[in-house]
């Protein structure tokens, strides 16, 4: 069975500094997909950033950016520069295909980022 | 990234009637969409995958015949509530797959309270 883990419920961090957000994942696939999501107050689930099990760097998306350790099963989130706007839950989620899962995802229980200024 | 969709954003009715919610991709065509429910400060829930042309598959749980889902067409997923009772209260989200990058994109998600 696919797992994910956020230890973290909730991180505070100051504005302008780097912050990051753990998951770990369990699952043995050897083919799987992880992804970070962000969802403010409003509601929506905004994707962020992808690393697949194959990938040989680590993801960047401006300033996120992905430390995928495969050996430890860990995929944590790196904000740098944190904006008072990227306050909000953050959700580590992971795909496999395997079973004809036909690409579910399965989420952690997400992390509450609050930036302050 | 690509948009989708959802509508309405919230909904308020009274119990024993019936809800339909849209989600719909805009600038891309989705065989795959999926239903998910959030409860308060929790993570999503998946209810059912929503498939172009054919049935939609349930997750263990959920009342096929309580939520409805229709995918006629590769950009518009719908789920109709159906007898709509207080507990169906929720807030309920879809997302869209773009195949091509494997990436679910989510619409912004319906509130939904019945009284």
């Amino acid at each position: 069975a696919q797992k994910i883990t956020q230890t973290q419920p909730g991180m505070f961090v100051q504005e302008k500094e780097a912050v990051t957000l753990d998951c770990t994942y369990d699952t043995s696939d050897p083919s799987y997909g992880l992804f970070w999501y962000k969802q403010p107050s409003s509601g929506e689930m905004i994707f962020l950033i992808y690393q697949g099990s194959y990938d040989q760097q680590n993801a960047t998306e401006g300033r996120y950016s992905l430390n995928f350790q495969k050996a430890r099963k860990s995929a944590n989130l790196v904000i740098s520069a944190s904006q008072l706007g990227d306050s909000a839950m953050y959700f580590c989620a992971m795909r496999t295909n395997s079973g004809g899962s036909n690409y579910k995802l399965t989420f952690g229980k997400g992390t509450l980022l609050t930036v302050n200024p | 990234g690509a948009v989708v969709s959802q509508h309405p954003s919230r909904v308020i009715c009274k119990s024993g009637t019936s809800v339909k919610i849209e989600c719909r991709s805009l600038d891309f065509q989705a065989t795959t969409m999926f239903w998910y429910r959030q409860f308060p400060k929790q993570s999503l829930m998946l209810m059912a995958t929503s498939n172009e042309g054919s049935k939609a598959t349930y997750e263990q749980g959920v009342e096929k015949d309580k939520f409805l889902i229709n995918h006629a067409s590769l950009t518009l997923s719908t789920l109709t509530v159906t007898s709509a009772h207080p507990e169906d209260s929720s807030f309920y989200i879809c997302s869209a797959l773009w195949e091509a990058w494997d990436i679910q994109y989510f619409g912004a998600g319906t509130r939904l309270s019945v009284l």
